[in-house]
């Protein structure tokens, strides 16, 4: 099956800047997904990406505060904009792949001070 | 209002015994569930899926049940091992949504 690169693992970050995430798949997938678990939490969807037309988010989220960029079908970037100690989470990039499930990336542990 | 949960944030098992971790949904539009294993610092993992047209589904050590008119599916792991030792997380879709809806996630440990 396909496999997810993402990065950076982790990263502590001042309040109100900016952070990207990136995602590779070493193969061409359609859709990708972006999730968020924050502590003691489920994954919560934040926006799916297709190649070639904008993010479609998930209520609660908006394309100011994580901008998703899918430029290929191969790579799909998530920004956590201005933050804030409450995005402290981990962030995870996914896609569908057949009947294997959702492929995870390993996640990035996103910690705002 | 939470569509996926799993009641028991932890289970502890002994090695060799079943484990049994358990899901409730209340959307009967989902159609698709699936079980995923979590280890620290690593993504989610793909453990087993059922679709609902069926009541159960085996691989290996796993197999997943689903009891449609509960809204109810179980992960039983026999002979658990401490390997299995891990966060599980269900998770359900419907629709053409293509998303998943997950539940909070049930950490079992397998003492040896």
């Amino acid at each position: 099956s396909a496999v997810i690169s993402q990065k950076p693992s982790r990263d502590i970050c001042q309040r109100g800047t900016s952070l990207t995430i990136q995602c590779q798949v070493d193969s061409q997938v359609t859709m990708m997904f972006w999730y968020r678990q924050q502590p003691g939490q489920s994954l919560t969807l934040i926006a799916t990406a297709n190649q070639g037309s904008e993010a479609t988010y998930e209520s609660g989220f908006v394309i100011d505060k994580f901008p998703i960029s899918r430029p290929n079908l191969t790579f799909s970037t998530l920004t956590v904009s201005n933050m804030s100690p409450e995005d402290s989470s981990i962030y995870l990039c996914s896609f569908q792949e057949g009947s294997y499930g959702y492929t995870f990336g390993s996640g990035t542990r996103l910690t705002v001070v | 209002d939470q569509q996926v949960k799993q009641n028991s944030p932890s289970l502890s098992v002994q090695e060799g015994r079943i484990s049994i971790l358990n899901c409730d949904y209340t959307n009967s539009m989902f159609d698709y569930f699936l079980w995923y294993k979590k280890y620290p610092a690593e993504g989610p993992t793909f453990l087993i899926s059922i679709s609902s047209i069926k009541d159960k589904n085996e691989d290996g050590r796993f197999t997943v049940f689903l009891n449609k008119s509960a809204k109810h599916l179980s992960l039983h792991i026999v002979p658990s091992q401490p390997g299995d030792s891990a966060v599980y997380f269900c998770a359900a879709s419907g629709g053409s949504q293509g998303n998943l809806i997950f539940g909070k996630g049930t950490k079992l440990s397998v003492k040896p």
